[in-house]
């Protein structure tokens, strides 16, 4: 099974900050690397799918990189509806695993 | 407009049973796979299941097989989850999602089902 790990677990931030989060998989799963946020009591939302591509309706300060077993999530100048918990997710093979999340929160 | 919508949640004993249903509109349903995700309160996601379009192949966690069962009636856009032999650590939120393209990112999430199994 593919194991997925993110960090930080926590990131403080302000507004207007440029933030970096890191998600690495046990094996290399070429580009099948998915990034999702979720804001309390809400489903969560894709954002970022194949590492890199980004998804209809989300802004462009969001982006991907990596592949293999390497990748990252920025976003280039934060703002006040960005601060929610961040997952990325593989699905190279089942079982489809997800990172444990990154939750950001405001300094 | 795409929408899920799961249903069937509550309150079980452990040991029990419960089968959880999402309805599905807004997209060509049996043209693609659909996946269960679970989330403990509080906690991260955890892939539960998954099916494909035609439900001829299905995927299950360690954590729920031989306990769990997905399965999808594409005459009437939805998708199941028989949940048997329930415990208290599959007390979660569970949402339904839509798989999209080659690389299967979730791309429609329902609202969730909330399962607590407790005594």
């Amino acid at each position: 099974d593919i194991q997925m790990t993110q960090s930080p677990s926590s990131l403080s931030a302000s507004v207007g900050d440029r933030v970096t989060i890191t998600c690495r998989a046990s094996q290399s799963i070429s580009s099948y690397l998915h990034w999702y946020q979720q804001k309390p009591g809400k489903a969560p939302k894709l954002l970022i799918y194949a590492a890199s591509s980004l998804e209809s309706g989300v802004p462009s300060r969001f982006s991907g990189g990596g592949s293999g077993t390497d990748f990252t999530l920025t976003i280039s100048s934060l703002q006040p509806e960005d601060f929610a918990t961040y997952y990325c997710q593989q699905s190279f093979s089942t079982p489809y695993s997800f990172g444990q999340g990154t939750k950001l929160e405001i300094k | 407009e795409v929408q899920l919508l799961e249903s069937g949640g509550g309150l079980i004993q452990p040991g029990g049973s419960l089968r959880l249903s999402c309805v599905a509109s807004g997209f060509s349903f049996s043209t693609y796979a659909l996946t269960w995700v679970r989330q403990t309160p509080g906690e991260g996601l955890e892939w539960v299941s998954a099916i494909t379009g035609t439900g001829a192949s299905a995927y299950y966690a360690d954590s729920v097989k031989g306990r769990f069962t997905i399965s999808r009636d594409n005459s009437m856009n939805t998708l199941f989850l028989q949940m048997n032999s329930l415990r208290a650590e599959d007390t979660a939120v569970y949402y339904c999602a839509k798989l999209r393209g080659p690389l299967h990112e979730f791309d429609f999430w329902g609202l969730g089902t909330l399962v607590t199994v407790s005594s």
